[in-house]
Parts: C-alpha cells; sequence; structure tokens
C-alpha cells in the first residue's frame, strides 16, 4: 500500500488547466525530492518531472511540478488530448534502504 | 535515450519457474541502478527492488522480499527477475527501470517496454 496518496481521477477540456496533488509525509514528500512519471495507455512510464519541478528534456513546459510541505503537485496547462495518461508522483522513500514509492496514481481525461 | 530492452510475453502455469531480462548498453551498464517495477492488469506501479551490477548490492521492497530474485550478468548488460514457483497473482506486466544514483535521489529515466507475464493453469 503506497503511502503517497493521488486522487485517482481529474479531467479537464483542452486548453485547461489540471492539477494532481500527491500527498505524504514528513517521513517522504517532505524530506525527499519528488518525481512525475507519465504512462500513455499501453505504454511503458516516462519521466515527466525530477527533482521536484525539472523537466528531462523533450517534456513540454506546459508540464511543470511543485512540492510544499508534505504535499507536491504536478500541472498541466494548456490541456491537450495526447495528455490523457496515468500519472504517478514517486521519491526514494528511504535511501538508507533503497526503496522508492509510486503513488497510488491519477487518471487524467481530457474531455 | 537509452535503451532498456525486456525479453517477450510469458505464458506460464501455477508452480513454474520464470526468469525474465532486460538488457542494457554494456558500456554503462554498471554505472546504474536498475530496479524492477510490477503492474497488476488495471492497477498501479509497484516498485519491486533494484540491483547495482558494479557489485550487485540487491535492495527489495518488503512486499517483494522473498517472493523473487534480482540478479545481473554485467559482461552482458543484461539484469533478471526470476520466480521459483508462480502463482496466479504474480500475472502482471513487469517492467525494468534505470537510475543513475539513489543517493542523489535520481529518477528512473530510462524504462523498458515490459514484459507481459500471465499465470494460469
Amino acid at each position: 500500500q503506497s503511502v503517497l496518496t493521488q486522487p485517482p481521477s481529474a479531467s479537464g477540456t483542452p486548453g485547461q488547466r489540471v492539477t494532481i496533488s500527491c500527498s505524504g509525509s514528513s517521513s517522504n514528500i517532505g524530506s525527499k525530492t519528488m518525481h512525475w512519471y507519465q504512462q500513455l495507455p499501453g505504454t511503458a512510464p516516462k519521466l515527466l518531472i525530477y527533482n521536484n519541478d525539472q523537466r528531462p528534456s523533450g517534456v513540454p513546459d506546459r508540464f511543470s511540478g511543485s512540492k510544499s510541505g508534505t504535499s507536491a503537485s504536478l500541472a498541466i496547462s494548456g490541456l491537450q488530448s495526447e495528455d490523457e495518461a496515468d500519472y504517478y508522483c514517486a521519491a526514494w522513500g528511504d535511501t538508507r534502504n533503497v526503496l522508492y514509492v509510486f503513488g497510488t496514481g491519477t487518471k487524467v481525461t481530457v474531455l | 535515450e537509452v535503451q532498456l530492452v525486456q525479453s517477450g510475453a510469458e505464458v506460464k502455469k501455477p508452480g513454474e519457474s520464470l526468469k525474465i531480462s532486460c538488457k542494457g548498453p554494456i558500456d554503462s551498464f554498471d554505472n546504474y541502478w536498475i530496479a524492477w517495477v510490477r503492474q497488476m492488469p488495471g492497477k498501479g506501479l509497484e516498485w519491486m527492488g533494484i540491483i547495482y551490477p558494479r557489485d550487485s548490492d540487491t535492495r527489495y521492497s518488503p512486499s517483494f522480499q522473498g517472493q523473487v530474485t534480482i540478479s545481473v550478468d554485467k559482461s552482458i548488460g543484461t539484469a533478471y527477475l526470476q520466480w521459483s514457483s508462480l502463482k496466479a497473482s504474480d500475472t502482471a506486466m513487469y517492467y525494468c527501470a534505470r537510475s543513475l544514483s539513489v543517493i542523489t535521489e535520481k529518477p528512473f529515466d530510462s524504462w523498458g517496454q515490459g514484459t507481459p507475464v500471465s499465470v494460469s493453469s
């Protein structure tokens, strides 16, 4: 059972802004850098955001990440039909014991 | 982009053994941690465990400790995930993924295409 909680679903119309939350605790989000992954239907996950708010090369700037206290957020500005996917927050829950944790996942639907 | 290439789909019976693979570029293979991630049908991502090819340091999520074995052959740039006795509940898609560093909290920046495993009598 994941210790990073996300809403199961979010939706918006093309062009809207959608925000996905990721709620944790002081021992995970509060003290760790957050990552976000996008999983398009039928494909492998892809890194979307790392170090809380950094985008890998090739990720559109309409995707942005932030973190405050024990919560993190992923925002999609100017929602597009190709953004319909599952989104997961994640973090190294315990670097000493080398354990990584994924959030529960959010399905984004473009209406 | 670094390619991790996984072995093909598997159909097995309960009680059978299985070993699936994940091949990466040999020249950089032992500079990265390789993890395995499970995704059961219609469900989210679950982190299973990880191995550092340079010294074979292997760690498991408590949920998967004793259920699977992660290994590596760095001479051929390949990591493995194996089961000694499959159960129907092992039916899932399995992904491998690569991280440059744990201690500096690097993300998994490259993923394999996934290996679907189906276990049914």
